[in-house]
């Protein structure tokens, strides 16, 4: 069972770059968020997403992007890169309403340098 | 904004032992989750509260949402090597569209 799926696993970044993580279920879930984790936090919701071709803002949106083409996919952009950026992010789903992420991927730990 | 409190920050036990941890807040919620991230991985939704007073188990696990609705306890019966990880608990004031405040987590670590 693939559940959610991340990629890449880590990367380092200059000052300026963009990138995009990838975010993949094959658990037809509706729901789909991203969280990144800063050390000794809790986690903080970015960008979230109630189906196909709908997203809206979490708590921390600014300097982040995302779309939602499809069911499985939820792709988070970076665009010009910030050291504040630094940090582990978790894409979930969930089948359930209400901001309740059920399953996570592994994460994307990214350093901005 | 809302703040979750997690205690203990981190726990040190021998294999066998029962676990307790507890969250507390600043303001009521609605909902506590429990969820638990293993080392290198992202976390696992374990345990759902939606009542004040509910106490809900799943396999070891047992969680209680608080009657004053500001906080929440999971108690871990048995503890075996498997249960090593970050225990978070999360909160929801509100339905639909509130989001989830998420307090910074237990540290379980098993002396051998």
């Amino acid at each position: 069972n693939a559940g959610v799926t991340q990629t890449p696993k880590f990367r380092i970044l200059k000052i300026g770059q963009s990138m995009t993580l990838q975010c993949t279920q094959d658990m037809n879930h509706n729901y789909m968020y991203w969280y990144r984790q800063d050390p000794g936090m809790g986690l903080k919701l970015i960008y979230y997403s109630v189906g196909a071709g709908i997203t809206d803002k979490g708590e921390v949106p600014n300097g982040y992007n995302v779309s939602r083409s499809t069911t499985e996919d939820f792709p988070l952009r970076l665009e010009l890169a910030a050291p504040s950026q630094t940090s582990v992010y978790f894409c979930a789903s969930s089948y359930l309403e209400g901001h309740q992420p059920q399953h996570f991927g592994d994460g994307t730990r990214l350093s901005i340098l | 904004g809302q703040q979750l409190n997690q205690s203990p920050q981190s726990m040190f036990i021998q294999e066998g032992e029962d676990v307790s941890m507890n969250c507390t807040s600043s303001s009521i919620f609605n909902t506590w989750l429990w969820y638990k991230q293993d080392p290198g991985e992202g976390p696992v939704l374990l345990i759902a509260l939606y009542k004040a007073g509910e106490l809900t188990s799943n396999g070891r696990l047992t969680a209680q949402f608080g009657i004053t609705r500001k906080d929440s306890f999971l108690n871990i019966s048995a503890s075996i090597p498997s249960d090593v990880g970050i225990y978070f608990c999360a909160g929801q004031w509100g339905f639909g569209n509130e989001k989830l405040t998420f307090g910074t987590g237990t540290r379980l670590t098993i002396i051998p």
